[in-house]
């Protein structure tokens, strides 16, 4: 059954550095998602992607993220500068099709820790 | 806007008993309503959804759940709970003119032989 996967599974990474995500989505999918949830909250939207551009972000994804579709098969989520609070699970999700009843599926999650 | 209350973060049920899982939403219109569980090491996979039609939805595994508009609710139960059950269940509403979802903060399912 096809799956999304993610890469890494775990990133420790220093205060201030650059980090790239990575994520292949399933392959004949179209729209790709990119979630994160802190240690005991809710897993929370951050950014849709369709068609090589955002189409929907949240109030978190502000400039020190970006998102990015480099060939046909990756999308990265890049955080220019971390900080203590970008340490959380990070999910990217893909669908076939756009709309609030379409079933996003998820990769297992990247563990990103900021020290 | 939407936000989804799962009000147990930890449940314990021994194994071959029933399980109830509480989800209460809030949203102005018809909600799109997800069930996923995610298990040690894993993506979030769907258990079910509801949009429309039948307020009784059968999911993957032996999971139904059923939308009660009155009580504001999308509750997931099972009859008889397996070890393998044991995950965290997540609870989600689809957003409104968007394709994002809210997500409740989860219930932890421990199952003891």
């Amino acid at each position: 059954e096809p799956e999304v996967t993610q890469t890494p599974s775990h990133q420790v990474t220093q205060m201030g550095q650059e980090v790239i995500l990575r994520c292949v989505p399933i392959s004949n999918h179209l729209y790709f998602y990119w979630y994160r949830q802190i240690l005991g909250q809710k897993v929370e939207f951050l950014v849709s992607f369709y068609n090589n551009e955002i189409s929907e972000k949240s109030e978190i994804f502000d400039d020190q993220f970006s998102v990015e579709r480099p060939d046909g098969s990756n999308f990265t989520l890049k955080i220019r500068s971390t900080k203590l609070e970008d340490s959380a699970m990070y999910f990217c999700a893909s669908s076939d099709r756009a709309g609030r009843g379409e079933t996003q599926y998820f990769g297992p999650g990247t563990r990103l820790l900021v020290l | 806007a939407q936000s989804v209350t799962q009000p147990d973060i930890h449940i314990t049920v021994s194994e071959g008993a029933s399980l109830e899982l509480r989800c209460n939403y809030s949203y102005g219109a018809t909600p799109y309503l997800f069930w996923y569980v995610q298990s040690p090491g894993q993506g979030l996979q769907l258990l079910l959804k509801y949009f429309s039609g039948d307020t009784l939805v059968q999911g993957i595994k032996g999971f139904e759940a059923e939308f009660k508009r009155s009580q504001s609710s999308f509750n997931l139960r099972k009859p008889s709970v397996h070890w393998s059950d044991a995950a965290e269940y997540f609870c989600a509403v689809g957003s409104t003119g968007a394709n994002n979802l809210f997500f409740g903060t989860g219930t932890r399912l421990t199952v003891i032989p």
